[in-house]
């Protein structure tokens, strides 16, 4: 089974600032890996997916994320953090193949944006 | 595009009634869709996948009888919660999934319910 760990439970981080939240995950085969966004009492809005290919996506809002097959990894990035970000950040592992792929979530990191 | 909505946003109600919560792909037909639990500062947790013209698969720990869902259509799901206890107060978000993949699902904004 799939599953995602998240260590970092909270950060914090000063407008401007860069960000890297990490991301690391386990699954057997080739997986698809996604970043959600969420912000306080709404859904979750795709900020990038991976699926094959270049192993550096770019997403949405200016967000990046690297897929690295040795280390498990799939770690967002941003070089310049604003206020607006701040928000709660999911990552997510889906199953390839299957018509019916489901996602397994990271328990998320909630990012303060300070002024 | 890929916009997802879900209806009501909040509700209220009293333990023992039945509530129905209504999920809509808007601009494209979803085959298949989602139903997540979000408690309060925790990921979502899946409760149970939805296809169009089929019985809802459910996950493991999760009372199909409580918790209906029917695909009736390409374009909506919904989740009845029946016989609501206090313990059912949640945030519950639907997702759907565009059909011929890849796989990303696109979410709707979430309903909270609360029982009293």
């Amino acid at each position: 089974a799939q599953s995602v760990t998240q260590p970092d439970i909270h950060i914090t981080v000063s407008e401007g600032a860069s960000l890297e939240l990490r991301c690391n995950y386990s699954y057997g085969a080739t997986p698809y890996l996604f970043w959600y966004v969420q912000s306080p009492g709404q859904g979750l809005q795709l900020l990038l997916k991976y699926f094959s290919g270049d192993t550096l996506v770019q997403g949405i809002k200016g967000f990046e994320a690297e897929f690295k097959r040795s280390q498990s990894s799939f770690n967002l990035r941003k070089p310049s953090v604003h206020w607006s970000d701040a928000a709660e950040y999911f990552c997510a592992v889906g199953a390839s193949g299957g018509t019916a792929s489901k996602l397994t979530f990271g328990t998320g990191t909630r990012l303060q944006v300070t002024l | 595009g890929a916009v997802v909505s879900q209806h009501p946003s909040r509700v209220i109600c009293k333990s023992g009634t039945s509530v129905k919560i209504e999920c809509r792909s808007l601009d494209f037909q979803a085959t298949t869709m989602f139903w997540y639990r979000q408690f309060p500062k925790q990921s979502l947790m899946l409760m149970a996948t939805s296809n169009e013209g089929s019985k809802a698969t459910y996950e493991q720990g999760v009372e199909k009888d409580k918790f209906l869902i029917n695909h009736a259509s390409l374009t909506l799901s919904t989740l009845t919660v029946t016989s609501a206890h206090p313990e059912d107060s949640s945030f519950y978000i639907c997702s759907a999934r565009p059909p011929g993949g890849p796989y990303e699902q696109y979410f709707g904004p979430g309903t909270r319910l609360t029982v009293t």
